[in-house]
């Protein structure tokens, strides 16, 4: 499984954008980019999954270069209520048994 | 999304006795599951591959015979933690993948396991 490298944490205002890139040299031509949200003493929850290029969902944007080796995050206009644990996984889906490994991840605080 | 669940989200319980937690996908089955714990402030750890059928998969360094795993159905796997001491005291995790061919994983709410 490839090792995920993260800022430890960052910091925001309200209304801003926040992008965080997370880096993957060892990513495997299976594995899909998937990035998680932590709150406080709950599961983490699903935001976003790409394979390559740009997706785009009603919460947020991952960017993923052509050689795949680094990813970015983009959260548009946070709120007070993304202050979160952002993490980043890399995974080979059911090629990898969907094994899944976390690294630190991002600690974003949202300042008003 | 698909749903999954964890009971107890919390339990209390003495130095020396064992507890069990419950993890179900509700909507869905899974053939495999997985369990996390994490410790305040820090990420979750991976502690085992629960397969429906077969024995688990323990990472290094967990003990298999202290961390009990059993996966009886398709939709329920169960961690028991045997004669739990304060260090075991942590935050625990389940989590499912649907089962495409994506890393899409469906995580429980956790459960909150404090040994006196």
């Amino acid at each position: 499984l490839a090792k995920t490298t993260q800022p430890i944490s960052m910091d925001s205002y309200e209304g801003q954008e926040v992008n965080i890139t997370c880096s993957h040299n060892n990513i495997a031509t299976n594995d899909y980019i998937t990035w998680y949200q932590q709150f406080p003493s709950q599961g983490p929850r699903f935001i976003i999954q790409g394979y390559k290029t740009k997706v785009t969902n009603e919460v947020a944007s991952l960017f993923i270069p052509a050689d795949r080796k680094s990813s970015t995050l983009s959260l548009p206009r946070v709120s007070l209520s993304d202050t979160a644990v952002y993490y980043c996984l890399v995974g080979g889906g059911w090629t990898g048994g969907f094994k899944t490994i976390f690294g630190a991840g991002t600690r974003l605080f949202v300042k008003a | 999304g698909a749903v999954v669940s964890q009971h107890p989200s919390w339990v209390i319980c003495k130095s020396g006795t064992s507890v069990k937690i419950e993890c179900r996908s509700l909507d869905f089955q899974a053939t495999t599951m997985f369990w996390y714990r994490q410790f305040p402030k820090q990420s979750l750890m991976l502690m085992a591959t629960s397969n429906e059928g077969s024995k688990a998969t323990y990472e290094q360094g967990v003990e298999k015979d202290k961390f009990l795993i059993n996966h009886a159905s398709l939709t329920l796997s169960t961690l028991t933690v045997t004669s739990a001491h304060p260090e075991d005291s942590s935050f625990y995790i389940c989590s499912a993948p649907q089962g495409g061919g994506d890393n899409e994983q469906f995580f429980g709410p956790g459960t909150r396991l404090t040994v006196l």
